[in-house]
């Protein structure tokens, strides 16, 4: 099956930083979705994005399809951002979601 | 409104018991999925479904049963076959736009399962 992996697994900020999460994945995808889990275990969706560039406020990603890879950006980080980051992505055969590991991002006040 | 329900939030079950978590959504949506997810790691697909009466195995199905008689609800049973249930569950649907691609997978707030 599909492999996904994420980087990097851990990543602590000082609050109003900036960081970059990355996703590769190892074959064609249909759907690609990033996620964050927040500490009570709810996960909420960030981004529907099996191709191009989009953005939600502090949030942005990117997927580049044809490399294989997407970026997850988030500016002027937030203590709230804290959480983990997960990427899951849907093989162009299949009919399900596969994830990666995840980021575990703490932003420090 | 809309959106998933799972219940128990917190369940505890003794050794050989057999548990049955829920999961209802009111979104339409034809597909549902349960993944289990363990400390630090990431989500592990247990069983899908596309539609109602139909389910098909993820990952991990070993120890676990499902049903799928109501397009609303989609309950997982924890067996005792189950070597070792003390996880993370959560449920999840998701729906097709008008064109047929797929929508996003929606998640319900989880159930935390502990064997004692």
């Amino acid at each position: 099956g599909i492999q996904v992996e994420q980087s990097p697994p851990d990543l602590i900020l000082q609050e109003g930083a900036n960081s970059t999460l990355r996703c590769n994945f190892s074959d064609s995808v249909n759907n690609l979705q990033w996620f964050h889990q927040n500490p009570w275990g709810q996960l909420i969706n960030l981004f529907y994005i099996p191709s191009g560039t989009k953005q939600n406020g502090r949030l942005s990603a990117t997927t580049v399809a044809t490399e294989r890879y997407s970026l997850l950006y988030i500016s002027s980080s937030q203590t709230t951002d804290s959480g983990v980051y997960f990427c899951a992505v849907e093989e162009t055969s299949g009919s399900r979601l596969t994830f990666g590991e995840g980021t575990q991002l703490t932003v420090n006040p | 409104d809309g959106g998933i329900t799972q219940s128990p939030k917190y369940l505890f079950r003794k050794e050989g018991q057999n548990v049955t978590l829920s999961c209802e959504q009111n979104l339409n949506h034809d597909a549902m999925y349960w993944y289990r997810q363990d400390p630090g790691q990431g989500l592990r697909l247990i069983y899908y479904s596309q539609i109602v009466n139909d389910f098909q195995k993820g990952d991990i199905a070993e120890g676990y049963s499902v049903s799928r008689e109501k397009k609303e609800s989609f309950p997982l049973t924890v067996t005792s076959a189950q070597k070792n249930p003390t996880a993370f569950y959560l449920c999840a649907s998701q729906g097709r736009y008008t064109s047929g691609s797929r929508d996003t997978q929606y998640f319900g707030p989880g159930t935390r399962l502990t064997v004692l």
